[in-house]
């Protein structure tokens, strides 16, 4: 299977506890999104990479949490501190930059990262 | 940015077609109007996306009104596998303009 994987899929954690969820994106996509979705809700926009550069970080992405993409390939997203609130599903999705100046990416998302903070 | 608004939930038989609709009064010239869907405890995946003429391809039709403040999501044959949320999302392809931003999409049920 060549689409994104994620890891791991599930990950229940103590409030106060360190945890990082791994994003393996398409080979060779150099666009890399973070999204996180709670129930009921659609996903919401945390940070986005295009090659190892960071270019846009949501205010939902607090100082509790840190994305990386060391080599423009894989990503990982930690979150100091775990709070009940950071309780969520983490996806990651990525994309080619599209040809042209006037046609959006297609970005393809991973299953998903279920972080459950007791 | 321009919002969308879709029904929450809708519900259609198995094997016959769907129109999802999505309202987006307040579009401008240069968004496209773009649909994902998420299946069951997945993540979201691109359906199609349209600027102005109505589009078509393996997995759906996009029909885009003339004024482009509304468009409709249309599954020709529904399936049990087709039930999902659907998300119809505005995007300005520019730089810094990247992101997807979701509403809260409309829930299909597919009746079999």
């Amino acid at each position: 299977d060549t689409g994104v994987s994620q890891d791991p899929r599930h990950k229940i954690t103590k409030r106060g506890q360190n945890v990082t969820f791994r994003c393996d994106p398409i080979s060779e996509h150099n666009r890399l999104y973070w999204y996180r979705q709670t129930l009921g809700q659609g996903p919401e926009f945390l940070t986005y990479f295009q090659n190892e550069a960071q270019l846009e970080k949501s205010r939902l992405l607090s100082d509790r949490f840190s994305a990386e993409r060391p080599k423009g390939s894989f990503s990982t997203l930690e979150i100091q501190r775990t709070e009940q609130g950071d309780s969520a599903m983490y996806l990651c999705a990525s994309s080619e930059t599209p040809p042209g100046l006037k046609t959006a990416d297609t970005q393809y998302f991973g299953p998903g990262t279920r972080l459950t903070v007791l | 940015d321009a919002k969308t608004t879709q029904p929450n939930s809708m519900e259609s038989n198995e094997e016959e077609p769907v129109h999802l609709p999505c309202n987006h009064s307040t579009i401008s010239g240069t968004d496209y109007i773009h649909w994902y869907r998420q299946l069951p405890s997945q993540g979201p995946e691109y359906v199609i996306h349209g600027l102005t003429s109505n589009v078509n391809n393996r997995m759906a039709s996009l029909a885009i009104a003339e004024d482009r403040k509304s468009s409709t999501l249309i599954l020709h044959r529904a399936t049990l596998r087709d039930a999902a949320v659907y998300y119809c999302i505005l995007r300005f392809p520019n730089f810094g303009n990247e992101k997807l931003t979701f509403g809260t999409g409309t829930r299909l049920t597919i009746i079999p």
